[in-house]
């Protein structure tokens, strides 16, 4: 079992150029998450998905979007990245729909906005 | 929504002494509250959680306490060693609906050898 994989681990990139976050998780879990680490500020949720097909916001949404592609992948794409956008990024997975139970965390993506 | 406070940031301690990490949150609905170990380059991985039908929870040199009515809760390490050095995150969860966990800032423990 790989667990939850987030790839790529590493970019940089360019004010205004767009990128996508892939994660992948092989636990058969239902829901998944984006969440941003700064320091300082803990891990504050983007984005999540408590099932296939359905989406919403988290704390920190603006500047993102996401797509469950199914019930194994979850996606975060940057339209026109910004430098506040700089952050490591942690794609997570739970059993439940709810959210009282363990979240599963990759290994996360660091990302640089120049 | 909730906020939870978490305190202190930083934390140095010498190995065998113990380590205590609060947090404060703020909507008393939250009914559910984890404790996640962040080693260096990793994700975070759940330690130990607490639900808010019980006071105290322990696992071997971790104990988590819980006080509804002051709304803190907080994570006691014993016998600390090296390998307890790394960001320790709290977080609290009001259970219900489909918002997910707020976290805490972190604390970064340094146990000395």
């Amino acid at each position: 079992n790989a667990g939850v994989t987030q790839t790529p681990k590493f970019q940089v990139l360019k004010t205004g150029q767009s990128m996508t976050l892939q994660c992948a998780q092989d636990m058969n879990h239902n829901s998944m998450y984006w969440y941003r680490q700064d320091p300082g500020m803990g891990l504050r949720l983007i984005y999540y998905s408590a099932s296939e097909g359905t989406t919403d916001k988290g704390e920190v949404p603006n500047g993102y979007n996401v797509s469950r592609l199914n019930k194994r992948e979850f996606s975060l794409r940057l339209e026109s990245a910004a430098p506040s956008q700089t952050s490591v990024y942690f794609c997570a997975s739970s059993e439940g729909t709810g959210n009282t139970g363990e979240l599963f965390f990759g290994e996360g993506s660091r990302l640089t906005v120049l | 929504g909730e906020n939870v406070e978490q305190h202190p940031s930083t934390l140095s301690v010498q190995e065998g002494d113990s380590a205590v990490i609060k947090c404060t949150y703020s909507d008393s609905a939250s009914n559910y509250f984890p404790w996640y170990k962040q080693e260096l380059g990793k994700g975070p991985q759940l330690i130990i959680d607490i639900r808010s039908n019980v006071g105290e929870k322990k696992d071997q040199r971790i104990a988590v306490t819980l006080n509804k009515t002051a709304k803190h809760f907080s994570l006691h390490i014993t016998e600390t060693q090296p390998e307890d050095s790394a960001v320790y995150f709290c977080a609290a969860s009001i259970g219900t609906g489909r918002r997910a966990l707020t976290f805490g800032s972190g604390t970064r423990l340094q146990v000395q050898p």
